[in-house]
């Protein structure tokens, strides 16, 4: 069965450091999705992704945030600089067209990022 | 903005017992709305949908939920809890039916089930 991968699956790193969080979605899928989950809050939208660029994103994806799809295969996040405030579960996802709202959002196993 | 409230966030059942998961929406339009459920070091999965229709929806390992618009609920209930329930779930919406409209989800319910 297709499945959402991500890799590594728990990242540390030190404060200012770049990093940059893999995500292989399903191969179908045209429309991508970034989240997180700062333990025991809410998963949180981060920014949504289609036909090569941003469609949406929330008031946390700032300046230090961007996404690519460097190869169609690959979606990446990164992070230029990290705060301590980053760390979190960050989530992929993956949809394909359909009709209209019924498309399944398929998640990833995420990546814990821990920032020291 | 809409928002998710997941009443909750431990709940313990025995094995054999009801599980009923609370969640509580607020939107300005009629909502999409969604459970998942993650296990230990995997993926968010797709429990159940309620997009139009029917309101009370079934979904995997003998879930279902039941859309109440004048109480703006969709709670998860299974009849009979299992032991390989035990996991997280998450309520969640979209407003929209644009093909890549982000779901705004509650803060989780970690459901642990008792011998």
């Amino acid at each position: 069965e297709p499945e959402v991968t991500q890799t590594p699956s728990h990242q540390v790193t030190q404060m200012g450091q770049e990093v940059i969080l893999r995500c292989v979605p399903i191969s179908n899928h045209l429309y991508f999705y970034w989240y997180r989950q700062i333990l025991g809050q809410k998963v949180e939208f981060l920014v949504s992704f289609y036909n090569n660029e941003i469609s949406e994103k929330s008031e946390i994806f700032d300046d230090q945030f961007s996404v690519e799809r460097p190869d169609g295969s690959n979606f990446t996040l990164k992070i230029r600089s990290t705060k301590l405030e980053d760390s979190a579960m960050y989530f992929c996802a993956s949809s394909a067209p359909g009709l209209a709202g019924y498309n399944e959002q398929f998640f990833g196993p995420g990546t814990r990022l821990t920032v020291l | 903005a809409q928002s998710v409230t997941q009443l909750g966030s431990h709940v313990s059942v025995s094995e054999g017992a009801l599980v009923l998961l609370r969640c509580n929406y607020s939107s300005s339009v009629p909502p999409y709305l969604f459970w998942y459920v993650q296990y230990p070091n995997q993926g968010l999965q797709l429990l159940l949908k309620y997009t139009t229709g029917a309101t009370l929806v079934k979904g995997i390992n003998g879930f279902e939920a039941e859309f109440k618009k004048s109480e703006t609920s969709f709670h998860l209930t299974k009849p009979s809890a299992h032991m390989s329930d035990a996991a997280e779930y998450f309520c969640a919406l979209k407003i929209s039916n644009f093909g890549n409209e982000k779901l705004t989800f509650g803060t989780g319910t970690r459901l642990t089930i008792i011998p």
